[in-house]
């Protein structure tokens, strides 16, 4: 089935300076994107979706940038925070056998780390 | 804060018993989505209710059901409890009302379950 992978576990960061969280996905067909984070004792918070129309979107901060091309995707979080430390997945609809069109399919997630 | 509640946070419990999450979708929304959260299989999903209909099945076990009820709280419920289904179990909600296209899920704060 379809599958989203992140290229690295762990990604630690200067307090200030920009991030960049990468996503591979394998199935070409996929036209949804969405990324989440999810902070310490704490369910997924939405971020920031695209749409396989769009090579980019823009949010508070974030930005989202889809390669359809190579398949990739990234998440750029500008001027980090403390507060943006957390795990980030990517994800996208389907690639269950039963037929779960709606149902998400999460990379690994990567853990993102702010040094003060 | 995402809208969607869950009970109870914690959940200890002994291998063969049975328990049952409760989930309270954002306010209007028609769909709620189970989710499994564990350290080897990363983020699953289960199933997917809409307006009190399964829609969807994902990888749940022919152990688990669940159940969407005309005020549109969700119940999962997991019997003949094994060591391996320690994890987080988290619903998440959407408006139910895009049409077929792809909706923001939101996701609850989850129950941690503990098999002893």
């Amino acid at each position: 089935g379809e599958s989203v992978g992140l290229h690295l576990p762990t990604l630690s960061v200067q307090e200030g300076d920009n991030s960049i969280i990468n996503c591979a996905y394998s199935n070409s067909a996929s036209d949804y994107f969405i990324w989440y984070k999810q902070e310490s004792g704490k369910g997924p918070q939405f971020i920031i979706d695209i749409r396989s129309n769009m090579d980019k979107r823009q949010g508070q901060r974030v930005t989202v940038l889809l390669n359809k091309t190579v398949k990739h995707l990234s998440l750029q979080i500008a001027a980090t925070q403390p507060g943006d430390s957390a795990v980030y997945f990517c994800a996208e609809p389907g690639g269950y056998s039963g037929g779960g069109a709606d149902g998400l399919t999460f990379g690994k997630g990567t853990h993102l780390i702010i040094q003060p | 804060d995402s809208g969607v509640t869950q009970t109870p946070k914690h959940l200890i419990t002994a291998t063969g018993q049975r328990v049952t999450l409760r989930c309270s979708p954002r306010s209007g929304d028609l769909s709620v989505y189970w989710y499994q959260q564990s350290l080897d299989q990363g983020l699953q999903f289960l199933i997917h209710y809409y307006n009190g209909e399964e829609r969807a099945k994902g990888n749940i076990l022919e152990r688990f059901s669940a159940q969407q009820f005309p005020d549109l709280h969700s119940e999962l419920n997991l019997s003949s409890l094994e060591l391996g289904d320690s994890a987080l179990y988290f619903c998440a909600s959407s408006s139910g009302l895009a049409g077929g296209l792809q909706e923001t899920q939101y996701f609850g704060p989850g129950t941690r379950l503990l098999v002893l």
